[in-house]
């Protein structure tokens, strides 16, 4: 089956201006989780949802967002983008919650110059 | 915030030898995994061991857990060149979802 799929897999912007970047979990999958990681802060949690409900969140500005759709897939936008936003984001997609053993996919790589 | 840290932050090894990394975290958890990392792609899972398990084997891999000192290992036995990478724990909480708290990893180097 197909595996989790993020859009778009390189991406560069202009600090000030806004990003969205999409998640398409594994079918049948209704959690979505994203991450950002980078160099210095290593992996970081932004946040989850399930069943197009936000579970949890990580410790982020509001310039960070989310949301799910009734298909599952998910998107994260950043608003005002800085340059420490640079990083690469990751979304993993699970069946259910709190179960582990979740499925990556390969990465947005978000530039701000 | 990283829940823990992992030692050693670098290893290199030759093929064929075992490779051991571990990991310590900071407060009660429900699950341990263990993911790979190749060149900033995505994370692969590895293995999943729960906070009542003290030691799991997959293939080439063996875990343990040690819930009173908050540590875990990961062994890679016979190691292989295809197994560089870089090697993260996570942990989850009981009560916390899928929310995941990384530490900062080990990058294995293995020299063919």
């Amino acid at each position: 089956k197909a595996g989790v799929t993020q859009t778009p897999r390189y991406l560069i912007k202009t600090r000030g201006q806004q990003v969205t970047l999409s998640c398409s979990p594994i079918s049948g999958h209704r959690s979505v989780s994203w991450y950002q990681q980078t160099p210095g802060q290593g992996l970081q949690f932004l946040f989850e949802y399930f069943s197009e409900t936000q579970r949890n969140k990580g410790n982020f500005p509001g310039r960070f967002s989310g949301r799910q759709f009734s298909n599952s897939r998910s998107e994260m936008n950043v608003s005002t983008l800085e340059l420490g936003d640079s990083a690469l984001y990751l979304c993993a997609s699970s069946p259910l919650t709190g179960v582990g053993g979740y499925t990556f996919g390969s990465g947005t790589r978000l530039t701000v110059v | 915030s990283q829940q823990g840290e992992e030692d050693p932050q670098a290893l290199s090894i030759q093929e064929g030898e075992n490779a051991t990394m571990n990991c310590s975290y900071k407060t009660s958890i429900n699950n341990l995994q263990w993911y790979r990392q190749n060149s900033g792609r995505g994370l692969v899972h590895l293995i999943l061991i729960r906070s009542n398990e003290r030691e799991k084997h997959s293939g080439r891999l063996r875990v343990t857990l040690d819930t009173s000192k908050k540590s875990s290992s990961l062994l890679i036995t016979a190691s292989r060149a295809a197994d560089t990478a870089s090697y993260f724990c996570a942990t989850d909480a009981w009560n916390a979802g899928n929310m995941l708290t990384f530490g900062g990893g080990t990058r294995l180097m293995v020299k063919p």
